[in-house]
């Protein structure tokens, strides 16, 4: 059965702080996905990851950075969290098809 | 900015009312997708369009893809409750990896 597991379901942080948001898969793909979801935007892709070590900047980069060391886990970081990176988070992994994993509902007070 | 617009944003029907909602592109797409968030969940993947003009049905679900490859549907016929969730669609264009989410459509379904 298809997997994508992310490290949080629910994070509080606090503004200025270094959030690490962790992502896994097990299905092999090259392609993987971080996604912030929030009310009326719908999905706005952060980054995404082609390859190990490759990374490509989606529509909203600004204040986060990503990391791909292992075809099977993208992380997402936070560098110094701010209030209006309160947000869902979401990883996805795809060949064809995008699988999500549960998402992490992230507050930054 | 936004390039995959979806209307409406939300609707609120009648079980057993019909359900449609709308998907369209600034640019033409390689393949649409569309996607279903049940309340608390996480988006999971129903169909692919490939072909212009392209008419797929799941049961009660009918997608379309349009003529010009900018633009797609989804329609419900007869609604349940089980029905609930928000539909999202998502274009690819011929080059590169990326998905472009349209902002989806929320429905409730009122017993």
């Amino acid at each position: 059965d298809v997997k994508v597991t992310q490290s949080s379901r629910y994070l509080v942080k606090r503004t200025g702080e270094k959030v690490f948001l962790e992502c896994v898969q097990d299905m092999d793909h090259e392609n993987m996905f971080w996604y912030r979801q929030d009310p009326g935007l719908g999905l706005r892709l952060i980054y995404f990851s082609y390859d190990v070590k490759m990374k490509e900047k989606g529509d909203i980069p600004e204040g986060y950075s990503v990391s791909r060391e292992k075809k099977e886990r993208f992380s997402l970081i936070l560098e110094s969290a701010s209030t209006n990176q309160t947000s869902m988070y979401l990883c996805a992994s795809s060949f064809i098809i995008q699988y999500f994993g549960p998402g992490t509902r992230l507050l930054v007070l | 900015g936004q390039q995959v617009m979806q209307i409406p944003q939300y609707q609120h029907v009648q079980e057993g009312e019909d359900f449609t909602t709308y998907c369209n592109s600034s640019t033409t797409l390689s393949n649409i997708q569309w996607y279903k968030q049940r309340p608390g969940g996480h988006p999971v993947f129903l169909i692919q369009l490939v072909k212009s003009g392209e008419v797929k049905k799941q049961k009660r679900l009918t997608f379309q893809f349009g003529e010009a490859k900018k633009n797609s549907s989804l329609h419900i016929t007869a609604t349940q409750t089980t029905d609930v969730g928000t539909y999202f669609c998502a274009g690819r264009r011929d080059t590169g990896n990326q998905f472009y989410f349209g902002t989806g459509t929320s429905l409730t379904v009122i017993p």
